[in-house]
């Protein structure tokens, strides 16, 4: 079955970058782009990019640009998100999302169990 | 603000219908298609249907989607108490170049 793996909570200070990973199995891992999303605290979801395992092409969320990257890394099937000059409404839930080979190419079916984020002064 | 507009909540007592819209513009919902998610507090969020009105293996037959230009509708038909959570539509938004979501709302069973 499909399985997405998140890293752990981090906690970081205003000014940092974290790094989430999330590792796949269970499906071809370059045929389905890799998104993710994050939803702050009592807030909606909010996509943040997604990535295209085959060939490593990329599209960010315009209020993301140039502080978001998105790679993976297909020998290990891990995609991951690194984010840079954290704030404090950074603070989230980061999930990562695919489609994976469920009932259609571009939905969102499967998702990682989402890695908090929290940013502190 | 989300580019997909939602309300904010919807009720219903047991066994009630219930309807949710997700409304846009020419960029997103008009043309394209409409995904709708569930997420219980504390989860990650469910696919309930994709491309508009398509229910994936194991959503149950009373939830259903539509469209008809603007807006998609998502809905409930028969509420049960398991129902009680927020719902999220999305799509892809052509102006943009990714993908949007609307605000949710937030259903709850009376």
């Amino acid at each position: 079955q499909v399985r997405l793996v998140q890293s752990g909570a981090e906690v970081k200070k205003s000014g940092a970058s974290v790094k989430v990973s999330c590792q796949a199995s269970g499906y071809d891992f370059t045929a389905y782009y890799m998104h993710w999303v994050r939803q702050a605290p009592g807030q909606g979801l909010e996509w943040m990019g997604r990535i295209s395992p085959h060939n490593g092409a990329t599209n960010y969320a315009q209020r993301f640009q140039g502080r978001v990257t998105i790679i993976t890394d297909t020998s290990m099937t891990t995609a991951y998100m690194d984010l840079n000059t954290l704030r404090s409404d950074d603070t989230a839930v980061y999930y990562c999302a695919t489609a994976g080979a469920g009932a259609d190419y571009e939905a969102f079916e499967y998702w990682g169990q989402g890695t908090l984020i929290t940013v502190s002064s | 603000q989300a580019v997909l507009t939602q309300p904010p909540s919807a009720s219903g007592t047991p066994g009630q219908r219930v309807t949710i819209s997700c409304s846009g513009s020419s960029s997103n919902i008009r043309n394209k298609f409409i995904y709708w998610y569930q997420q219980v507090p504390g989860r990650a969020p469910k696919l309930l249907i994709y491309r508009n009105y398509q229910r994936p293996s194991g959503v149950p037959e009373r939830f259903s989607g539509s469209k008809s230009g603007t807006p998609a509708s998502l809905v409930i038909s028969g509420l049960r108490s398991e129902d009680e959570a927020d719902y999220y539509c999305a799509g892809w938004d052509d102006s943009l170049s990714g993908w949007v979501f609307g605000g949710g709302t937030k259903v709850t069973v009376l």
